[in-house]
Protein backbone atom coordinates (compact mmCIF):
# COMPACT_ATOMS: atom_id res chain seq x y z
CA UNK A 1 0.00 0.00 0.00
CA UNK A 2 0.98 3.01 -1.32
CA UNK A 3 2.14 5.78 1.90
CA UNK A 4 3.54 9.54 1.67
CA UNK A 5 3.95 11.01 4.84
CA UNK A 6 4.87 14.79 4.71
CA UNK A 7 6.87 16.53 7.34
CA UNK A 8 8.84 19.90 8.41
CA UNK A 9 5.72 22.46 8.34
CA UNK A 10 5.81 24.96 10.75
CA UNK A 11 5.07 28.73 11.15
CA UNK A 12 8.23 31.11 9.65
CA UNK A 13 8.71 35.12 9.15
CA UNK A 14 8.83 36.26 6.05
CA UNK A 15 11.89 36.01 3.77
CA UNK A 16 13.29 32.66 6.01
CA UNK A 17 13.53 29.62 4.35
CA UNK A 18 11.81 25.80 5.42
CA UNK A 19 12.66 22.40 4.11
CA UNK A 20 9.70 20.14 3.93
CA UNK A 21 10.57 16.10 3.30
CA UNK A 22 8.16 13.75 2.16
CA UNK A 23 9.11 10.10 3.27
CA UNK A 24 7.44 7.16 0.92
CA UNK A 25 6.75 3.36 1.51
CA UNK A 26 5.27 0.87 0.07
CA UNK A 27 5.59 0.95 -3.72
CA UNK A 28 9.15 1.18 -5.54
CA UNK A 29 9.99 5.10 -5.53
CA UNK A 30 13.20 5.48 -8.03
CA UNK A 31 10.29 4.72 -10.19
CA UNK A 32 7.99 7.48 -10.22
CA UNK A 33 7.92 11.36 -10.89
CA UNK A 34 6.76 13.17 -7.60
CA UNK A 35 5.31 16.66 -7.03
CA UNK A 36 4.51 19.10 -4.41
CA UNK A 37 0.58 20.39 -4.82
CA UNK A 38 -0.29 22.99 -2.06
CA UNK A 39 -3.61 24.09 -1.06
CA UNK A 40 -4.38 27.83 0.82
CA UNK A 41 -6.59 27.59 3.31
CA UNK A 42 -9.96 27.55 2.15
CA UNK A 43 -8.64 27.70 -1.48
CA UNK A 44 -8.09 25.14 -4.27
CA UNK A 45 -5.24 22.94 -5.59
CA UNK A 46 -1.88 24.63 -6.86
CA UNK A 47 0.36 22.96 -8.40
CA UNK A 48 4.07 23.65 -7.23
CA UNK A 49 7.05 21.51 -8.31
CA UNK A 50 7.30 18.18 -10.19
CA UNK A 51 10.80 15.71 -10.57
CA UNK A 52 11.13 12.78 -12.44
CA UNK A 53 12.51 9.61 -11.25
CA UNK A 54 15.90 10.80 -11.47
CA UNK A 55 15.72 14.14 -11.29
CA UNK A 56 16.77 14.53 -14.30
CA UNK A 57 13.39 17.01 -15.42
CA UNK A 58 12.29 19.31 -13.34
CA UNK A 59 9.71 22.18 -13.35
CA UNK A 60 8.09 24.59 -11.18
CA UNK A 61 4.84 26.90 -10.99
CA UNK A 62 6.21 30.62 -11.73
CA UNK A 63 4.28 31.64 -8.04
CA UNK A 64 7.65 29.44 -7.11
CA UNK A 65 10.16 29.51 -9.46
CA UNK A 66 13.61 30.88 -8.56
CA UNK A 67 12.35 30.81 -4.60
CA UNK A 68 11.71 26.88 -4.32
CA UNK A 69 13.94 23.70 -5.26
CA UNK A 70 12.62 20.16 -5.71
CA UNK A 71 15.13 16.98 -4.99
CA UNK A 72 14.98 13.58 -3.78
CA UNK A 73 17.02 10.76 -2.23
CA UNK A 74 16.06 7.58 -3.57
CA UNK A 75 18.24 5.69 -1.24
CA UNK A 76 16.06 6.73 1.52
CA UNK A 77 12.93 6.94 -0.41
CA UNK A 78 12.12 10.79 0.51
CA UNK A 79 10.89 13.85 -1.56
CA UNK A 80 12.51 17.35 -0.35
CA UNK A 81 10.93 20.97 -1.25
CA UNK A 82 13.66 23.39 0.00
CA UNK A 83 11.66 26.71 0.48
CA UNK A 84 13.36 30.25 0.56
CA UNK A 85 12.76 34.04 0.70
CA UNK A 86 9.08 32.63 1.73
CA UNK A 87 5.87 35.18 1.43
CA UNK A 88 2.51 35.06 2.89
CA UNK A 89 1.22 33.81 -0.28
CA UNK A 90 3.08 30.71 0.81
CA UNK A 91 0.78 29.83 3.37
CA UNK A 92 -0.88 26.20 2.74
CA UNK A 93 -0.86 22.87 3.27
CA UNK A 94 1.88 21.12 1.10
CA UNK A 95 1.02 17.71 -0.25
CA UNK A 96 3.33 14.90 -1.85
CA UNK A 97 2.29 13.58 -4.96
CA UNK A 98 3.07 10.54 -6.86
CA UNK A 99 2.83 10.40 -10.36
CA UNK A 100 1.47 7.11 -12.61
CA UNK A 101 4.55 8.01 -14.54
CA UNK A 102 8.11 7.95 -14.37
CA UNK A 103 8.88 11.33 -15.58
CA UNK A 104 11.03 10.21 -18.02
CA UNK A 105 8.92 11.84 -21.00
CA UNK A 106 6.47 14.26 -19.12
CA UNK A 107 3.73 13.60 -16.59
CA UNK A 108 0.74 12.27 -16.18
CA UNK A 109 -1.74 12.28 -12.87
CA UNK A 110 -1.66 11.74 -9.14
CA UNK A 111 -2.50 8.47 -8.18
CA UNK A 112 -1.48 8.77 -4.38
CA UNK A 113 -1.71 11.71 -2.19
CA UNK A 114 -0.18 12.39 1.23
CA UNK A 115 -1.89 14.35 4.12
CA UNK A 116 0.04 17.09 3.89
CA UNK A 117 1.95 19.48 5.94
CA UNK A 118 0.87 23.23 6.83
CA UNK A 119 3.08 26.06 6.45
CA UNK A 120 2.36 29.32 7.53
CA UNK A 121 4.52 32.87 7.04
CA UNK A 122 3.84 34.92 9.37
CA UNK A 123 5.75 37.86 11.37
CA UNK B 1 -0.37 28.49 -19.76
CA UNK B 2 -3.27 26.00 -19.96
CA UNK B 3 -6.19 27.42 -17.80
CA UNK B 4 -8.56 25.28 -16.63
CA UNK B 5 -12.05 26.34 -16.09
CA UNK B 6 -14.84 24.27 -13.65
CA UNK B 7 -18.41 25.07 -13.41
CA UNK B 8 -20.57 24.99 -11.50
CA UNK B 9 -18.36 26.80 -8.39
CA UNK B 10 -21.13 24.80 -6.13
CA UNK B 11 -23.77 22.80 -6.76
CA UNK B 12 -26.54 21.88 -4.33
CA UNK B 13 -27.95 18.20 -4.85
CA UNK B 14 -29.91 16.16 -3.03
CA UNK B 15 -29.60 11.98 -2.26
CA UNK B 16 -30.30 10.41 -5.77
CA UNK B 17 -29.79 13.01 -7.93
CA UNK B 18 -27.89 12.84 -11.41
CA UNK B 19 -25.22 15.90 -10.85
CA UNK B 20 -22.71 16.93 -13.86
CA UNK B 21 -19.53 19.13 -13.60
CA UNK B 22 -18.19 21.25 -16.27
CA UNK B 23 -14.43 21.58 -16.94
CA UNK B 24 -12.97 23.52 -19.81
CA UNK B 25 -9.21 23.97 -21.44
CA UNK B 26 -8.16 27.10 -22.85
CA UNK B 27 -6.47 25.10 -25.11
CA UNK B 28 -7.23 21.57 -26.57
CA UNK B 29 -6.05 19.11 -24.13
CA UNK B 30 -7.16 15.44 -25.65
CA UNK B 31 -8.03 13.51 -22.97
CA UNK B 32 -5.44 14.57 -20.72
CA UNK B 33 -7.69 14.91 -18.24
CA UNK B 34 -8.09 13.34 -14.25
CA UNK B 35 -10.74 14.13 -11.79
CA UNK B 36 -10.24 14.25 -7.93
CA UNK B 37 -12.57 14.28 -5.03
CA UNK B 38 -11.69 15.85 -1.87
CA UNK B 39 -13.37 15.93 1.54
CA UNK B 40 -12.49 18.79 4.26
CA UNK B 41 -8.86 18.21 5.74
CA UNK B 42 -8.19 15.03 3.62
CA UNK B 43 -5.91 14.74 0.76
CA UNK B 44 -7.82 14.50 -2.73
CA UNK B 45 -8.20 11.07 -3.94
CA UNK B 46 -8.18 10.00 -7.92
CA UNK B 47 -11.40 9.26 -9.60
CA UNK B 48 -10.76 9.52 -13.39
CA UNK B 49 -8.02 9.43 -15.90
CA UNK B 50 -7.27 9.60 -19.25
CA UNK B 51 -10.86 11.77 -19.11
CA UNK B 52 -13.28 8.72 -18.89
CA UNK B 53 -11.24 5.94 -17.15
CA UNK B 54 -12.13 4.66 -13.64
CA UNK B 55 -9.85 4.26 -11.03
CA UNK B 56 -9.91 1.05 -8.99
CA UNK B 57 -11.73 0.87 -6.32
CA UNK B 58 -14.45 4.15 -7.41
CA UNK B 59 -18.26 3.22 -7.61
CA UNK B 60 -19.07 2.99 -11.38
CA UNK B 61 -21.64 5.55 -10.44
CA UNK B 62 -18.69 8.01 -11.23
CA UNK B 63 -18.10 8.60 -15.11
CA UNK B 64 -15.62 11.00 -17.07
CA UNK B 65 -16.53 12.43 -20.58
CA UNK B 66 -14.92 14.72 -23.19
CA UNK B 67 -11.91 15.18 -25.00
CA UNK B 68 -10.36 18.32 -26.87
CA UNK B 69 -11.42 21.24 -24.30
CA UNK B 70 -14.82 20.25 -22.84
CA UNK B 71 -14.99 17.56 -20.48
CA UNK B 72 -18.02 16.67 -17.87
CA UNK B 73 -18.02 14.42 -14.64
CA UNK B 74 -21.13 12.77 -13.60
CA UNK B 75 -22.68 11.00 -10.53
CA UNK B 76 -25.23 9.31 -11.89
CA UNK B 77 -27.19 8.81 -8.49
CA UNK B 78 -25.47 11.19 -5.58
CA UNK B 79 -24.91 9.30 -2.19
CA UNK B 80 -24.37 10.59 1.29
CA UNK B 81 -20.47 10.18 0.64
CA UNK B 82 -20.44 11.71 -2.33
CA UNK B 83 -20.83 15.82 -0.87
CA UNK B 84 -16.93 17.07 -0.93
CA UNK B 85 -14.96 19.49 -3.66
CA UNK B 86 -14.05 18.34 -7.13
CA UNK B 87 -11.36 19.46 -9.20
CA UNK B 88 -10.43 18.84 -12.98
CA UNK B 89 -6.46 18.37 -13.49
CA UNK B 90 -4.96 18.35 -16.85
CA UNK B 91 -1.59 17.32 -17.70
CA UNK B 92 -1.14 17.82 -21.27
CA UNK B 93 2.56 18.05 -20.47
CA UNK B 94 2.54 14.27 -21.06
CA UNK B 95 2.04 14.43 -25.03
CA UNK B 96 4.25 17.81 -25.07
CA UNK B 97 7.39 15.94 -23.13
CA UNK B 98 6.76 19.22 -20.91
CA UNK B 99 6.14 18.77 -17.05
CA UNK B 100 3.35 20.94 -15.70
CA UNK B 101 -0.06 20.57 -14.04
CA UNK B 102 -3.15 22.81 -13.80
CA UNK B 103 -6.22 22.23 -11.62
CA UNK B 104 -9.46 23.47 -12.19
CA UNK B 105 -10.87 26.21 -9.17
CA UNK B 106 -13.33 23.16 -7.61
CA UNK B 107 -17.02 22.37 -7.33
CA UNK B 108 -18.38 22.07 -4.12
CA UNK B 109 -20.91 19.78 -3.97
CA UNK B 110 -23.60 20.47 -1.22
CA UNK B 111 -26.75 19.12 0.50
CA UNK B 112 -29.90 20.74 -0.99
Amino acid sequence: QVHLVESGGGVVQPGRSLRLSCAASGFTFRSYAMHWVRQAPGKGLEWVAVTSYDESNKNYAESVKGRFTITRDNSKSTLFLQMDRLRAEDTAVYHCVRDRTSGLVGTTWGDSWGQGTLVTVSS
Amino acid sequence: DIQMTQSPSTLSASVGDRVSITCRASQTISNWLAWYQQKPGKAPNLLIYDASTLESGVPSRFSGSGSGTEFTLTISSLQPDDFATYYCQQYKSYSSNSYSWTFGQGTKVEIK
